[in-house]
């Protein structure tokens, strides 16, 4: 069962709001991932964990705060967004992204659409 | 620098013509993956298929097939016979352990009926 949940499927806010993206995996997968996709480009990796720790920051703003509390769920909290943060946010999953082994397929999720007024 | 071409920006096509989309990739590395994925305006990223750089064999999974050409550095993927459901953004993908996994810009293909 190759599937990755995520929720809100929406989400709405303004500037001065905190919220949080869920995502969830039950493959036994040790790395997940957060991606941002704008309308009509490829997917932009912001954070990778590898085994519950932070292996990858792509220079992403501190408004974006990543937290994985257990290898089943990533969350990703967000705080005094800007509008052009509003696109698609994706979660993905791997088997393992040790040396050697970062090439697993990656599964993503639905993603979350959030729009930031 | 790894990079992943995709030419065509959108193909339009009649239901149950057949249509190739088109990948070229560039990396120094000698071992590598290349995936693509489906995405349906739903928005989730569908995993299709995945190759690695020693395995040259062309795959077919019912009405898609893939044509991987080292010589080339290409990896283009055929829908036979497409069907209305087909209509997606379609992303090629490179992957080497040196690196992340690399998107081409994505080809829109609208099937209509």
């Amino acid at each position: 069962d190759t599937e990755v949940t995520q929720t809100p499927k929406h989400l709405v806010m303004g500037m001065t709001n905190k919220k949080s993206l869920k995502c969830e995996q039950h493959m036994g997968h040790r790395a997940m991932y957060w991606y941002k996709q704008k309308a009509k480009k490829p997917p932009e990796l912001m954070f990778v964990y590898s085994y519950e720790k932070l292996s990858i920051n792509e220079s992403v703003p501190s408004r974006f705060s990543p937290e994985c509390p257990n290898s089943s769920l990533l969350n990703l909290h967000l705080h005094a967004l800007q509008p052009e943060d509003s696109a698609l946010y994706l979660c993905a999953s791997s088997q393992d992204r040790r040396v050697g082994i970062r090439t697993d397929t990656q599964y993503f999720g639905p993603g979350t659409r959030l729009t930031v007024l | 620098a790894q990079k992943v071409t995709q030419a065509q920006t959108e193909i339009s096509v009649v239901e149950k013509e057949d249509v190739t989309l088109d990948c070229v990739y560039e990396t120094r590395d000698t071992t590598y993956y290349l995936f693509w994925y489906k995405q349906p305006p739903s928005g989730e990223l569908v995993f299709l298929i995945r190759r690695n750089s020693f395995d040259e064999q062309n795959e077919i999974s019912g009405r898609y097939s893939w044509n991987f050409q080292k010589s080339t550095s290409s990896f283009n993927f055929t829908i036979t016979a497409s069907q209305v459901v087909d209509s997606a953004v379609y992303f090629c993908a490179l992957h080497s352990d040196t690196d992340k996994l690399i998107f081409g810009t994505g080809t829109r293909l609208q099937v209509f009926p």
